[in-house]
């Protein structure tokens, strides 16, 4: 079946405007994660969602990002009133949850804050 | 929470063997993952330990002790290809099984 997808693949934005950006995960994983990796850098874990429950939003930066997660699928992060240090490439996993959780990303969405 | 320590560049030649290691600290812990990045593409997963020992899969293999935070990939016959960042992933054991990731090596592999 089709792995994860994501768009945006590229985005270009004024300082100030707000994104949207897009994650389809596999169908019937349970998990998703959000991460957000600058030029030359690890992985920065950003939100969590498993299943139903609450989504561990620890890793979200400031107020204006956040994001959703519509009938346990798709999922979008939005960052409101985008600065240049939002610059980075955003990515996207999904996993079975809990029984075994290798994760498989998506391409990323690459943001670029003007 | 998790801390994770890798180092952050390791050189190694075609044809040897190269150990990257991962060390954690953890308030839980249900699992250590390793993943592969070349540059400009979304990581792939390599291998999973949960309990001590070592996990072979070709080339590659991981060790996990739990007791001492410690994990490694081995990576065995360098080829070019391999040239890549490597990420140490730990998962909670709490209710959210998250997945955390450390910040990866560069492995360069030469001639």
């Amino acid at each position: 079946g089709a792995g994860v997808s994501q768009s945006p693949s590229n985005k270009v934005t004024e300082k100030g405007k707000d994104v949207e950006l897009r994650c389809d995960p596999i169908s019937g994983h349970t998990a998703l994660y959000w991460y957000r990796q600058s030029l030359g850098q690890g992985l920065e874990f950003l939100i969590y969602f498993q299943g139903n429950s609450a989504p561990d939003k620890s890793g979200l930066p400031s107020d204006r990002f956040s994001a959703e997660r519509t009938g346990g699928s798709v999922s979008t992060l939005t960052i409101q009133r985008t600065q240049q240090e939002d610059s980075a490439v955003y990515l996207c996993a999904s996993s079975l949850g809990t029984v075994y959780n290798e994760q498989f990303f998506g391409p990323g969405t690459r943001l670029t804050v003007l | 929470g998790q801390n994770i320590d890798q180092p952050t560049e390791m050189t190694a030649t075609e044809g040897a063997i190269v150990q990257i290691n991962c060390t954690y600290q953890t308030s839980g812990f249900n699992g250590l993952f390793w993943y592969q990045q070349h540059a400009g593409e979304a990581p792939t997963f390599l291998s999973y330990n949960v309990l001590d020992g070592l996990e072979e899969k070709g080339r590659f293999s991981s060790f996990l002790s739990r007791s001492k935070g410690y994990s490694y990939l081995l990576l065995k016959e360098l080829q070019m290809k391999d040239s890549a960042s490597y990420l140490c992933a730990v998962r909670d054991s709490g209710g959210y099984q998250k997945v955390t990731f450390g910040t990866g090596t560069k492995l360069q592999v030469i001639p």
